[in-house]
Formats: C-alpha cells, sequence, structure tokens
C-alpha cells in the first residue's frame, strides 16, 4: 500500500497570516497517462470532507485562489496564502493512482 | 443536483453485521464509482473499497477482505455496504462517496456504527 505522510500534523494560524501543509507518497503518484493522483481535501467540523485540489495542483469548482496546490512525483504542498476564519479543519492528502487509496494522517487548521 | 442520502445510525453488539445503505439522486447512477471511506472516532479517513454501480465489480481494502461486502441495487440507485464479525474498533462514521475521474467529489452525510456490547 502506498504510505502518505502529511506534516505537520496541527497549525494554530493567524488570520492573514500564510499555511503550508505538506504531503509525502511512499512511491511515485504519477501515472503513464501524465497526470499525478494526488488530492487535497478539507473535512470542517461535523462535515464530510470536501474536495479543495484535484491532480495536485487544479483547485475544484468554488474553491477561493488561496488555495494553490503543487508538487510532484512523491513530495506535494497545499498553501493557504492568508487564512481566513472559514479555512478550519483537518487537511487530508489522498492518492488515488492505485488501490487501496490512501489518505494522510491528518493536519489540523487552528485560528490563533 | 447530486445528493447521497444515507441510512441512519446503528448500535450493535461484537460479531454482529452492519448494513448501511447510501441512496444516489440527482444523476445517472451508473456513471459514478462509489467508494466506502469510514473515520473512528477523533480519527482519520481510511478507505474500504470500491463498487462499480452498472456491473457490480467491487474492489476492497485487504484490511477489509472477507468481512465487507458491497452490493448496489440499480432499481432505487442505491449501494449497500454490509460489514460482518463486528468488533469495537469498527465503531466510526461510514461515508459513501461517489467518484468521477478518480475525484471523490460528492460525500454522504455519513452513518455513525456504534459496536458495543
Amino acid at each position: 500500500d502506498i504510505v502518505m505522510t502529511q506534516t505537520p500534523l496541527s497549525l494554530s494560524v493567524t488570520p492573514g497570516q500564510p499555511a503550508s501543509i505538506s504531503c509525502k507518497s511512499s512511491q511515485s503518484l504519477l501515472h503513464s497517462d501524465g497526470k499525478t493522483y494526488l488530492y487535497w481535501y478539507l473535512q470542517k467540523p461535523g462535515q464530510p470532507p470536501q474536495l479543495l485540489i484535484y491532480e495536485v495542483s487544479n483547485r475544484f469548482s468554488g474553491v477561493p485562489d488561496r488555495f494553490s496546490g503543487s508538487g510532484s512525483g512523491t513530495d506535494f504542498t497545499l498553501k493557504i496564502s492568508r487564512v481566513e476564519a472559514e479555512d478550519v479543519g483537518v487537511y487530508y492528502c489522498m492518492q488515488s493512482i492505485q488501490p487501496p487509496y490512501t489518505f494522510g494522517q491528518g493536519t489540523k487548521l487552528e485560528i490563533k | 443536483q447530486v445528493q447521497l442520502v444515507q441510512s441512519g445510525a446503528e448500535v450493535k453488539k461484537p460479531g454482529a453485521s452492519v448494513k448501511v445503505s447510501c441512496k444516489a439522486s440527482g444523476y445517472t447512477f451508473t456513471i459514478y464509482y462509489m467508494h466506502w471511506v469510514r473515520q473512528a472516532p477523533g480519527q482519520g479517513l481510511e478507505w474500504m473499497g470500491i463498487i462499480n454501480p452498472s456491473g457490480g465489480s467491487t474492489s476492497y481494502a485487504q484490511k477489509f477482505q472477507g468481512r465487507v461486502t458491497m452490493t448496489r441495487d440499480t432499481s432505487t440507485s442505491t449501494v449497500y455496504m454490509e460489514l460482518s464479525s463486528l468488533r469495537s474498533e469498527d465503531t466510526a462514521v461510514y461515508y459513501c462517496a461517489g467518484e468521477i475521474a478518480a475525484r471523490l467529489l460528492n460525500w454522504g452525510q455519513g452513518t455513525l456504527v456504534t459496536v458495543s456490547s
């Protein structure tokens, strides 16, 4: 199974400040079709996860442009340029290049 | 709009089975692969498996092989996840999630399954 490792596991950020989450996979997520199957989800308190970023760097419909994703191969990063109060929750990276799909441990974002 | 509505909370005794349903609406049922993901209290997300609603083919995480069965009923646009030989560690919220192009786009509201004697 592909292991997904996120750091840090928690973040406390002042509104308006940036935040960054790292995700490393134990195998390359680059498929022979040219796509990299790395996704970012946000789970707000009491809700199911919601898709933020697909295929490393593509913002899903309706996701604010303060969210951005980058990386390649096995190393990926989610950045929030200016954290807002509504961004609190747990962020997960996920790979879907091969089953079993696997998630990172999650990074809990809190507001200072 | 796409909606996935799951069945209600369940309380089961160790050794029993539970069957959770996920009723889809707002789209053609057979176009989304359906996944099941669970989340133990205070823990992260764990992928359990996938079903193709079109043909009914399934793929399960090794951890659940032999204990999980995913099925679908095309006449009611519903997928089911049955987990047997329940133990306390199976206490979790179980989510169905619809996939398009490897993206888990739409999620059910979650079903809490509590395993307790």
